[in-house]
């Protein structure tokens, strides 16, 4: 079974700075698909950035970017210029296949301040 | 275009009482999936779709909890009888899955289902 850590609850960032959250997974597949979901109170599940894992060009979205290192098993997602609508949940998740269920981490509360 | 619809938004139930969410995916997407979402945790799925044939059902309590797919559309989840574990957010998804390696599936949700059992 594959799990997803993510051993930040909690973190704070200044408006128009940069944070990193931390997730680390474990599987025994060669290939698969690691994301990165935000989750405003208003609960829907939005995807930030998506990374296939036979890519080893990090994968970037605006202002969201991902440093995957594959050997550690580590998918970090870095958000910079922090913006005040950044402030939610943020869920890794791993899939072993296209289609297939998401595992999804206990998440990170992302608060940013002015 | 529409996203994934779900309703109720909430739901306040005694236990042992029955309950019942429905979902209505985007159009044209193949799969749909229920996720069950604790109190401070991520999402955890109880059954997937592909059509409506349910491919991945081993994490859904079949002794209360049931779901349907008709005409590989619409979906409904029911939980008979509620208890007081069932209280969480039921999130509902879907996705066009074009083939096991297409790189570009995405899962779109719904806004969900707040479940109170008191």
């Amino acid at each position: 079974a594959q799990t997803v850590t993510q051993s930040q609850p909690e973190m704070s960032v200044q408006e128009a700075e940069t944070v990193t959250l931390s997730c680390t997974y474990d599987t025994s597949e060669n290939n698969y698909y690691l994301f990165w979901y935000k989750q405003p109170p208003s609960r829907q599940m939005i995807l930030v950035i998506r990374q296939e894992a036979y890519k080893q060009q990090n994968a970037t979205e605006n202002r969201f970017s991902v440093n995957f290192q594959k050997a550690a098993k580590s998918f970090s997602l870095k958000i910079s210029d922090s913006q005040l609508g950044d402030t939610a949940m943020y869920f890794c998740a791993f899939s072993p296949n296209s289609g297939y269920a998401l595992n999804f981490g206990k998440g990170t509360s992302l608060l940013v301040t002015p | 275009e529409a996203g994934v619809v779900q309703s109720p938004r909430y739901k306040i139930i005694e236990k042992k009482q029955p309950v019942a969410f429905w979902c209505n995916p985007i159009s044209g997407h193949n799969t749909l999936y229920w996720y069950r979402q604790n109190l401070g945790q991520g999402p955890e799925l109880l059954i997937r779709y592909e059509n409506e044939e349910a491919v991945d059902d081993s994490q859904l309590p079949k002794d209360r909890f049931s779901a349907e797919r008709l005409k590989g559309v619409d979906s409904t989840l029911k939980i008979q009888p509620a208890e007081l574990g069932d209280s969480a957010v039921y999130l509902c998804a879907s996705s066009l899955v074009r083939g096991a390696q297409a790189p570009d599936t995405e899962a779109f949700f719904g806004q969900g289902t707040r479940l109170t059992v008191v």
